[in-house]
């Protein structure tokens, strides 16, 4: 299985702050990797897929880039509500697989 | 809009069975990738299974030989049959739609539309 590795595991930051999650598989998966947010007691919600597609109706402030093994998903300017836990997913090869998840959390 | 509503979790003992149920409506599960990721109290996402659109499936090896991934059309519902269940089988089941998008000259799919999800707690 292809792993993904995400870090930081967790991370404090301010409203207003810029906030970079990275992601990086263990093999080149081109660019496919998805990206998604998890508030508690919630359902995922898909935000990016292929590395860098933003998916309808998520905010122009989140952005996603990378290909091959390195993976970033970027926050522009954090908002009360985007402080939840942020997944990465290879769709390049089954088994899917996610990394261990980012908790970003309010300074 | 899609919607997808699960149901059959519960409490039941190591080493029985347990059938999930995952509804949809606003989508037909034959036309889509339909997938179950779960979600053990307190821990990450793991992918469970894929049913893809020709009826064929996938599994992740954890699950591989004791899970069966399944659709009824004219009931447009997902299925997962859960047999010789662990306690490491305790998490919170979703089901999930994915639909592809050509980028580029590539195919890509994410997990799009997602259920709120049934607890299943295997414990004696």
């Amino acid at each position: 299985d292809i792993q993904m590795t995400q870090s930081p595991s967790s991370l404090s930051a301010s409203v207003g702050d810029r906030v970079t999650i990275t992601c990086r598989a263990s093999q080149t998966i081109g660019r496919s990797l998805n990206w998604y947010q998890q508030k508690p007691g919630k359902a995922p919600n898909l935000l990016i897929y292929a590395a860098s597609s933003l998916q309808s109706g998520v905010p122009s402030r989140f952005s996603g880039s990378g290909s091959g093994t390195d993976f970033s998903l970027t926050i522009s300017s954090l908002q009360p509500e985007d402080f939840a836990t942020y997944y990465c997913q290879q769709s390049y090869r089954m088994s899917w697989t996610f990394g261990q998840g980012t908790k970003v959390e309010i300074k | 809009e899609v919607q997808l509503v699960e149901s059959g979790g519960g409490l039941i003992q190591p080493g029985g069975s347990l059938r999930l149920s995952c509804a949809a409506s606003g989508v037909t599960v034959s036309d889509r990738y339909m997938s179950w990721v779960r979600q053990a109290p307190g821990k990450g996402l793991e992918w469970v299974s894929v049913l893809y659109g020709g009826g064929s499936a996938d599994y992740a090896d954890s699950v591989k030989g004791r899970f069966t991934i399944s659709r009824d059309n004219s009931k447009n519902t997902l299925y997962l049959q859960m047999n010789s269940l662990r306690a490491e089988d305790t998490a919170v089941y979703y089901c999930a739609a994915s639909k592809g998008h050509y980028i580029s000259g590539g195919f890509y799919r994410g997990l799009e539309s997602w259920g709120q999800g049934t607890l299943v707690t295997v414990s004696s």
